[in-house]
């Protein structure tokens, strides 16, 4: 089945550092993925998608480069404010009839002053 | 645009009693909505798939008579919690899937956090 990895948090960062969270995935044929971004107490935002190999995502400062070749999909910000403080997933679709997101377990990124 | 809502964003309600919770597309429609929940510092577990117009599809070890949902049209899900209790506090959360949507992108809600007393 699809299955998504991310890079334990908590991450705690200096505002103006370089941000990396590394997402690996296991999926059949081609899927779309995606990161999305959850502040406290809200619901999930999507950040940024791509949707066949070596597509770069981008927003907001944020990039994400789909690679097959290692089954990857790191989220990279050069630097980082405080206002970035928040929950980040990494998730896929899968090229086939299911509509179904799968998740990652969440990356907790605060970013200090 | 891809905006959803929820409402209400916030309840309490007594043990045994029913509370509803209203997803909306507001400037898109769309066939699949999702239903989630999510626990303190979890990811989102997901726990049914409502097509307008047909039955819900549930995940395994959800309760479907605990856990109603209908969705009676392209813009608007509802998620019924019946025979509240303590257990099912939670922080709700509904995702929309746009008609168009050619990646497969969901859009969130704000969720509704639910405490049950």
């Amino acid at each position: 089945g699809n299955s998504v990895t991310q890079m334990e948090g908590p991450v705690t960062l200096s505002e103006e550092a370089f941000l990396t969270i590394n997402c690996t995935y296991t999926a059949t044929g081609y899927p779309s993925l995606f990161w999305y971004v959850q502040y406290p107490g809200e619901g999930l935002q999507l950040l940024l998608k791509a949707t066949k190999a070596d597509d770069k995502g981008s927003n907001k400062g944020f990039e994400a480069t789909y690679r097959k070749e290692t089954t990857s999909f790191h989220l990279e910000k050069g630097s980082v404010q405080v206002s970035d403080s928040a929950v980040y997933f990494c998730a896929l679709r899968s090229s086939g009839s299911a509509r179904q997101l799968t998740f990652g377990s969440g990356t907790q990124l605060t970013v200090l002053p | 645009g891809a905006v959803v809502s929820q409402h209400p964003s916030r309840v309490i309600c007594k043990s045994g009693t029913s509370v509803k919770i209203e997803c909306r597309s507001l400037d898109f429609q769309a066939t699949t909505m999702f239903w989630y929940r999510q626990f303190p510092k979890q990811s989102l577990m997901l726990m049914a798939t409502s097509n307008e117009g047909s039955k819900a599809t549930y995940e395994q070890g959800v309760e479907k008579d605990k856990f109603l949902i209908n969705h009676a049209s392209l813009t608007l899900s509802t998620l019924t919690v019946t025979s509240a209790h303590p257990e099912d506090s939670s922080f709700y959360i509904c995702s929309a899937l746009p008609l168009d949507s050619l990646a497969g992108e969901q859009y969130f809600g704000p969720g509704t956090r639910l405490t049950v007393t």
